[in-house]
């Protein structure tokens, strides 16, 4: 079947540009995830989803970054006013209850 | 103390080398356990689920130690193949919540 799906894959804009991101979760996962790794660090939690409402937003750096999610199903990230230090790997992962995480490929963004 | 603690290595062993990483995690609460695999420039991977009574999958056996609060990978008869970084990743229990917190990661290097 159809694993978690991100798009783009690669993004590189301009620094004070807005950006979004896109996952589109395992079909029937209910729980969606968005994580950020930079090169060579660990995963960095932003932000988690139940359905459609993100009852844990704690990770999010600033309030230039939000989240939603529709329909239970796909979510957009959104990155205003990007900064160099938001380049990074994005990853999104799906799950079902407290079973294991499938993750997206990610969207590598660079910010110049 | 940080919630869930790796290692970072590099581990370099031969081929062939059994070779072991342990992750603490400091929530006692903690609920699920696994072990990822993350190649260069890609997604992790699940590699398996720690059960409590210990588990084993080919050449890969996961352990978890809950007085201590440790989960353990061990790897026999390791190829080159196995080169990659090894992420603990743990769940814990609370109200409901359930947000993966991933280790930073411990490298192996399998070298001829």
């Amino acid at each position: 079947g159809a694993g978690v799906s991100q798009s783009p894959s690669n993004k590189v804009t301009e620094k004070g540009k807005d950006v979004e991101l896109r996952c589109d979760p395992i079909s029937g996962h209910t729980a969606l995830y968005w994580y950020r790794q930079s090169l060579g660090q660990g995963l960095e939690f932003l932000i988690y989803f139940q359905g459609n409402s993100a009852p844990d937003k704690s990770g999010l750096p600033s309030d230039r970054f939000s989240a939603e999610r529709t329909g239970g199903s796909v979510s957009t990230l959104t990155i205003q006013r990007t900064q160099q230090e938001d380049s990074a790997v994005y990853l999104c992962a799906s799950s079902q209850g407290n079973s294991p995480l499938h993750f997206g490929n990610g969207t590598r963004l660079t910010v110049t | 103390r940080k919630e869930v603690e790796q290692d970072p290595g590099p581990f370099n062993v031969p081929e062939g080398a059994t070779v072991a990483f342990n992750c603490t995690y400091s929530n006692s609460a903690s609920q699920s356990f696994f072990w990822y695999r993350q190649d260069c420039r890609k997604e992790p991977k699940l590699l398996m689920s720690v059960y409590s009574s210990g588990n084993e999958d080919g050449r890969f056996t996961a352990q978890l130690n809950r007085a201590s609060q440790y989960i353990s990978l061990l790897i026999r008869d390791s190829k080159l193949s196995d080169s990659a970084t090894y992420l603990c990743v743990v769940i814990p229990a609370s109200g409901g919540s359930y947000i993966p917190t991933f280790g930073r990661g411990t490298s192996l290097i399998v070298h001829p």
